[in-house]
């Protein structure tokens, strides 16, 4: 089945740890998105790639990390330099034309002990 | 800076209501405005608009983009148990195909 998927579901990182987020699509997308989710705080942009190898920082790009190495995967690293990083992670694609909608994966639920 | 703002940010109806959830958005070269309902984890897609389809409908639900206004909204007839969710607003503009996201609704729907 054509779709993406996130990976782990869950994640426990100590603080000070550098910890990568899988996505991978099947979808044949152009364009990947990484997306953060608080409560009553909707869907913040991190980081966007439209092409392999390109990608642009979102609104809240500090303290996360990207590549695009291939077209079908977009991981997202989340540094130390992340204070705050206990949150929701949704990883979406969406093709450049015909319906652009993005798709999203089940997301990954990154907790700080 | 793309901005898209969702009112309310939390409604709570009984079951048969009809609400209008509302979003209005400030992009650069406007190219479409999306819908989407996330009940536990991934959103799922409901509508797009642009300015050449304005207004779509399937079931129980509907929504207009006025961009005279830069808005939309969003109606749910004869709500049900299962349309409680939070539902998204999301535009894309310019040519970077950047998807700007609004706070959300949360929408409660009590039998």
């Amino acid at each position: 089945d054509g779709g993406i998927t996130q990976s782990p579901k869950y994640l426990f990182r100590k603080e000070g740890q550098n910890v990568t987020l899988s996505c991978e699509q099947n979808l044949n997308h152009d364009a990947m998105y990484w997306y953060r989710q608080d409560p009553g705080q909707g869907l913040r942009l991190i980081y966007y790639s439209q092409i392999v190898n390109d990608f642009q920082k979102g609104d809240i790009a500090e303290g996360y990390s990207v590549s695009r190495e291939k077209k079908e995967s977009f991981p997202l690293t989340v540094t130390s330099a992340q204070k705050n990083p206990t949150a929701f992670y949704l990883c979406a694609s969406s093709n450049q034309g015909g319906s652009p909608e993005a798709f999203f994966g089940q997301g990954t639920r990154l907790t700080v002990v | 800076e793309d901005k898209v703002v969702q009112s309310p940010l939390s409604l709570v109806v009984h079951e048969g209501d009809t609400v209008t959830l509302n979003c209005s958005y400030e992009v650069t070269n406007f190219r479409s405005l999306l819908w989407y309902k996330q009940e536990k984890k991934a959103p799922t897609f409901l509508f797009m608009l642009t300015s050449s389809g304005i207004e779509k409908k399937s079931g129980r639900l509907s929504s207009i983009l006025d961009k005279k206004e830069l808005s939309s909204i969003l109606n749910i007839t004869a709500t049900q148990t299962g349309d409680s969710a939070i539902y998204l607003c999301a535009v894309r503009g310019g040519s970077n195909y950047k998807l700007t996201f609004g706070k959300g609704t949360l929408l409660t729907v009590n039998p």
